[in-house]
């Protein structure tokens, strides 16, 4: 099992609403990454857990809150987002947490806040 | 500062073959990656390049130049199939969990 999944494919919400992002890998990788992606931009890296601990913060907003519960899940819990959140959301996962092979992605949320 | 460079669009016929390439300025260097995005969908990976010379797996080849922070992807028996955004990523030595991203470059392939 080479897939990484990720729920939900859409999500619209306004800019008062909580909601979450849920991502999950069956390949025994010990690293997980959250990016943000615009139109015709490369991703842009967010967060990074190696071993369910974050290890990475790329001075996010605390609008966005990741959360790892165990080694084959990770969350992106949003609240209060604006409407320049609105981005194509992608989670990864690699084998090993010091930076090892390819990061495997997964299909994405496209995240529409109104 | 941290730069890598592609060209942005790129146009090719099928069936013929296309090198795309990637130029970078990294303060470290620990590997580079090659990435297929087709629109709306998730990078896919394509090829990793740590040591000078060509990867070849199938129709793509990947070539690396430490010396000169250079690479290209080349596509063969192109097929409409391949256009897409092509992403060259350079793993930053100072963190390795870090990419540092080109732009892509849009390749069309017509027929």
């Amino acid at each position: 099992d080479t897939e990484v999944t990720q729920t939900p494919k859409h999500l619209v919400m306004g800019m008062t609403n909580k909601k979450s992002l849920k991502c999950e890998q069956h390949m025994g990788h010990r690293a997980m990454y959250w990016y943000k992606q615009k139109a015709k931009k490369p991703p842009e890296l967010m967060f990074v857990y190696s071993y369910e601990k974050l290890s990475i913060n790329e001075s996010v907003p605390s609008r966005f809150s990741p959360e790892c519960p165990n080694s084959s899940l990770l969350n992106l819990h949003l609240h209060a987002l604006q409407p320049e959140d609105s981005a194509l959301y992608l989670c990864a996962s690699s084998q090993d947490p010091s930076g090892g092979l390819e990061q495997y992605f997964g299909p994405g949320t496209r995240l529409t806040v109104t | 500062g941290q730069n890598i460079d592609q060209p942005t669009e790129m146009t090719a016929t099928e069936g013929a073959i296309v090198q795309i390439n990637c130029t970078y300025q990294t303060s470290g260097f620990n590997g580079l990656f090659w990435y297929q995005q087709h629109a709306g969908e998730a990078p896919t990976f394509l090829s990793y390049n740590v040591l000078d010379g060509l990867e070849e797996k199938g129709r793509f080849s990947s070539f690396l130049s430490r010396s000169k922070g250079y690479s290209y992807l080349l596509l063969k028996e192109l097929q409409m199939k391949d256009s897409a955004s092509y992403l060259c990523a350079v793993r930053d030595a100072g963190n390795n969990r870090k990419l540092i991203w080109g732009l892509g470059t849009s390749l069309a392939v017509n027929p």
